[in-house]
């Protein structure tokens, strides 16, 4: 079963740029994961779906600020432009045939 | 558009059950996986199992195996989540998601 792993917090200036970082257990690198994002007191919401090539699908209504990149075992957010909005816990998810699995989160503050 | 509308909020006692609902609609229910998320006050996401409403076949997380069950009526396009004794470890926000839609929450309180 894969395991994710996310650091537990992250902060930067708004109007600034920020990279958050999802790693995939070993042997797993190649999975696919999504990206959620969960503003305070809300239910989480899909950004994208990242594959190991660094290709990624946006769900709907999701600002051009937000895109993913891969490399190796590691799977990227970056967000541009930061806004007050985007301070949120993000979690990436992945899945196999039996089982989804979510990292334990990354707390984004906006300064 | 993709919705997933749960059910309210259930203020329980320890030993009751209970059975909680997500009724999805703008997407054909029997071909997408859908599944029942956990988030305890203040922790992160934990998947708990998830469900084919085309065959009812179901997958449950090692963690929650044997103390939830998962279920779906594919004619009204509702999946289910029960507890058959419930503890007061069990409080928590519920949410139902498919891969890219989240339902609302269902906030359950186990107390005396």
């Amino acid at each position: 079963q894969p395991v994710l792993t996310q650091s537990s917090s992250a902060s930067a200036s708004l109007g600034s740029s920020v990279k958050l970082t999802c790693t995939l257990s070993s042997g797993h690198s190649g999975y696919i994961i999504a990206w959620h994002q969960q503003q305070p007191g809300k239910a989480p919401r899909y950004l994208m779906k990242l594959e190991g090539s660094g290709s990624y699908n946006k769900g709907s209504g999701v600002p051009d600020r937000f895109s993913g990149s891969s490399s190796g075992a590691d799977r990227y957010l970056t967000i541009a432009n930061l806004q007050s909005e985007d301070e949120a816990d993000y979690y990436c998810e992945t899945w196999d045939s039996n089982t989804r699995v979510f990292g334990g989160g990354t707390k984004l503050t906006v300064l | 558009e993709v919705q997933l509308v749960q059910s309210g909020a259930e203020v329980k006692k320890p030993g009751e059950s209970l059975k909680i609902s997500c009724k999805g609609s703008g997407y054909s229910f029997t071909t997408y996986w859908i599944g029942w998320v956990r988030q305890m006050p203040g922790k992160g996401l934990e998947w708990m199992g998830i469900i084919y409403p085309g065959d009812s076949d179901t997958r449950y997380s090692p963690s929650f195996q044997g103390q939830v069950t998962i279920s779906a009526d594919k004619s009204i396009s509702t999946a289910y989540l029960q507890w058959s004794s419930l503890k007061a470890s069990d409080t928590a926000m519920y949410y139902c998601a498919r891969f890219d839609s989240w339902g609302q929450g269902t906030m359950v309180t186990v107390s005396s």
